[in-house]
């Protein structure tokens, strides 16, 4: 199985803030990478499929790059409904999501 | 705007067989553009993927659930199911259905691409 690895796993962040997430596969996945977040109670949401395709919808402060083994979700500009965890997943080679990055008021 | 509605007991004993359907309301499950999934999340194991099927009936499969793990679709009624069987306590998780996007591997393997929208989950606690 690929392995996802989430960096850090949680972080504190002011309103306004850039917010940098990391996601590593254990092998080469191409931009098979997909973000998600998700709020207490709630089911996960798609920001963000092909490593860097924003879903219709979702603000454009989001965004996604990388390739290959590397990955990163930005937030360019913290908002208050953005306190979330967020979830990396890959479909390369069957599918695996990562740990999880909770991001935290400061 | 497709919504997708998971329902089934909440409770279930130890061996038995889990069952959960999700109702696809907006939209019908007979596109061929499309599969539709069911996805775990427990505080141990974080989320999983289970399962995914076609309108006609194709599958893929979580290798690691593969044995007791049944998905199978309605299209007259719009809905898909799973059935997991000889639950233990690690089966206790929030299950969730989704539509995904299905693809070809470059090894010539199906799998599913990302997943969207989702339902609103529903807890299934294994316990006698």
């Amino acid at each position: 199985d690929i392995q996802m690895t989430q960096s850090p796993s949680s972080l504190s962040a002011s309103v306004g803030d850039r917010v940098t997430i990391t996601c590593r596969a254990s092998q080469s996945i191409n931009s098979f990478l997909n973000w998600y977040q998700q709020k207490p109670g709630k089911a996960p949401k798609l920001l963000i499929y092909a490593a860097a395709s924003l879903q219709s919808g979702v603000p454009s402060r989001f965004s996604g790059s990388g390739s290959g083994t590397d990955f990163t979700l930005t937030i360019s500009s913290l908002q208050p409904e953005d306190f979330a965890t967020y979830y990396c997943q890959q479909s390369y080679s069957m599918v695996t999501f990562g740990g999880g990055t909770r991001v935290e008021i400061k | 705007q497709l919504q997708l509605q998971e329902s089934g007991p909440g409770l279930v004993k130890p061996s038995e067989t889990l069952s959960l359907t999700c109702n696809v309301s907006g939209g019908a499950i007979s596109s061929s553009s499309y599969y539709w999934g069911w996805i775990r999340q427990s505080p141990g194991k974080g989320l999983e993927w289970i399962g995914s099927i076609s309108y006609s009936g194709s599958t893929y499969y979580n290798p690691s659930l593969k044995s007791r793990v049944t998905i199978s679709a309605d299209t007259s009624k719009d809905q898909f199911s799973l059935k997991l069987s000889s639950v233990t306590a690690v089966d206790t998780a929030v299950y969730y259905c989704a539509r995904t996007i299905p693809r070809i591997t470059i090894f010539g393997v199906g799998t599913v691409s990302w997943f969207d929208p989702w339902g609103q989950g529903t807890l299934v606690t294994v316990s006698s």
